[in-house]
């Protein structure tokens, strides 16, 4: 497709549960952000991955998150052993030249923990 | 505190008035981006301003950027219900990613 691509679209998880979120970004795109948008929150950064140089991870707010990008495209958001507080919608988006650039969004991925 | 405030937080407006939503930097503005997000379809990116006194229009949605003031507003004139959703302010703030507001929610009613 045209757009960034985020599957699934809603997942509800019991706590303790282990998810995976992906992402596919617009082709071409070197440049992948993840961000999470909790209710009352805004959306807060999380990872950023560009080209092939080691990620940011500096928004990662604990250990229980990683996120991998393979080939440079597709990435997955992996959260571990979940927590209620981890519900949120977590917001995919690529660019083509980095981080000042026009980001393109998906359309998230509701996660809820129940 | 928040680094990209917004106000007002929500916003009830009658179809057809114009409106103003505020975002303002604790920081220098370098770049400022604005979205719309509507639920199921994401964030939409509608302009972004680099200069300061830029003004960019995007259909009947015009934002300013006022660097001394560290501020951004986006005007929207005779508001249609195509407009409601939630707005999203964003600067270049950190070494990478975007800082966001925590978004204008706009509702229009007929």
């Amino acid at each position: 497709g045209a757009g960034v691509s985020q599957s699934p679209s809603n997942k509800v998880t019991e706590k303790g549960k282990d998810v995976e979120l992906r992402c596919d970004p617009i082709s071409g795109h070197t440049a992948l952000y993840w961000y999470r948008q909790s209710l009352g929150q805004g959306l807060e950064f999380l990872i950023y991955f560009q080209g092939n140089s080691a990620p940011d991870k500096s928004g990662l707010p604990s250990d229980r998150f990683s996120a991998e990008r393979t080939g440079g495209s597709v990435s997955t958001l992996t959260i571990q052993r979940t927590q209620q507080e981890d519900s949120a919608v977590y917001l995919c988006a690529s660019s083509l030249f980095g981080r000042v650039a026009e980001a393109f969004f998906g359309q998230g991925t509701r996660l809820t923990v129940v | 505190s928040q680094e990209l405030e917004q106000s007002p937080q929500s916003l009830i407006v009658q179809e057809g008035k114009n409106l103003t939503i505020n975002c303002t930097s604790s920081k220098t503005l370098y770049g400022l981006y604005w979205y719309k997000q509507k639920y199921g379809e994401g964030l939409i990116f509608l302009m972004m301003l680099q200069k300061g006194g830029e003004e960019k229009s995007h259909e009947k949605i015009t934002a300013k950027l006022d660097e001394k003031k560290q501020q951004s507003s986006l005007h929207i004139t005779a508001s249609q219900p195509s407009h409601a959703g939630i707005y999203l302010c964003g600067a270049d703030m950190h070494a990478d990613g975007l800082t966001f507001g925590k978004g204008t929610h706009l509702i229009i009613q007929p």
